[in-house]
């Protein structure tokens, strides 16, 4: 199984609705984030948390919200989802230390907003 | 403010040629890690290599190698006889302190390699 899980992998969306993408890691990072990637842009932090209590706003976290029910959950919704909001969400994990400061992704949440 | 360039958007070799990959960064840290992703078309994200601002020494891992430069602000990565499984976007990012260990991606460079 993989270390950082993202649910759904695919979702089709209208304009306005409410949607969540859940993420769950058994890495027992304290540290998670929510990057979007849009073609030719890279990744981009919408927001990030490094414990249960601390929740952080990235670059571009404007249409969105996210909850970290636990340390090893961190979901990311949208509001009321509009089309430029369709695009490649990725979650990631990475130890508070400094032995392994990569990040961990997920597989990729692919959300289309019609 | 921390910001990583990757000038190549897209290269195309033939299999077994080699060929570099450029990332230049900017941060006003000077402890800092410096890493390389891959995303092969499957989609997902896998870490490649890190380094950190105090070791500047070159690596080597098959065909992959890394050139790590401070004077120039480089992280540049190399494959050597490149084959059509290397085929990907590759990301060069950047991790500082003071970002509040918040990992800035440059905008990737699509690398292709036909039979």
């Amino acid at each position: 199984d993989a270390d950082v899980t993202q649910t759904p992998r695919n979702r089709i969306t209208k304009t306005g609705k409410r949607i969540m993408l859940e993420c769950s890691q058994t890495k027992g990072h304290d540290r998670m984030y929510w990057y979007r990637q849009d073609p030719g842009l890279g990744l981009r932090l919408i927001y990030y948390s490094f414990d249960v209590k601390d929740i952080n706003k990235g670059e571009i976290s404007d249409g969105y919200s996210v909850s970290r029910q636990a340390q090893a959950k961190f979901s990311l919704s949208l509001e009321s989802a509009i089309p430029n909001q369709t695009a490649l969400y990725f979650c990631a994990t990475s130890d508070q230390g400094h032995s392994y400061p990569e990040l961990f992704f997920g597989e990729g949440s692919r959300l289309t907003v019609l | 403010a921390q910001k990583v360039t990757q000038a190549q958007t897209e290269i195309s070799v033939v299999e077994k040629e080699d060929v570099t990959l450029d990332c230049v960064y900017e941060t006003r840290d000077t402890t800092y890690y410096l890493f390389w992703y891959k995303q092969p078309p499957s989609g997902e994200l896998v870490f490649l290599i890190r380094r950190n601002s105090f070791d500047e020494q070159n690596e080597i891992s098959g065909r992959y190698s890394w050139n790590f430069q401070k004077s120039t602000s480089s992280f540049n990565f190399t494959i050597t006889a490149s084959q059509v499984v290397d085929s990907a976007v590759y990301f060069c990012a950047l991790r500082s302190n003071t970002n509040a260990g918040k990992s800035t991606f440059g905008d990737g460079t699509t690398l292709t390699v036909k039979p």
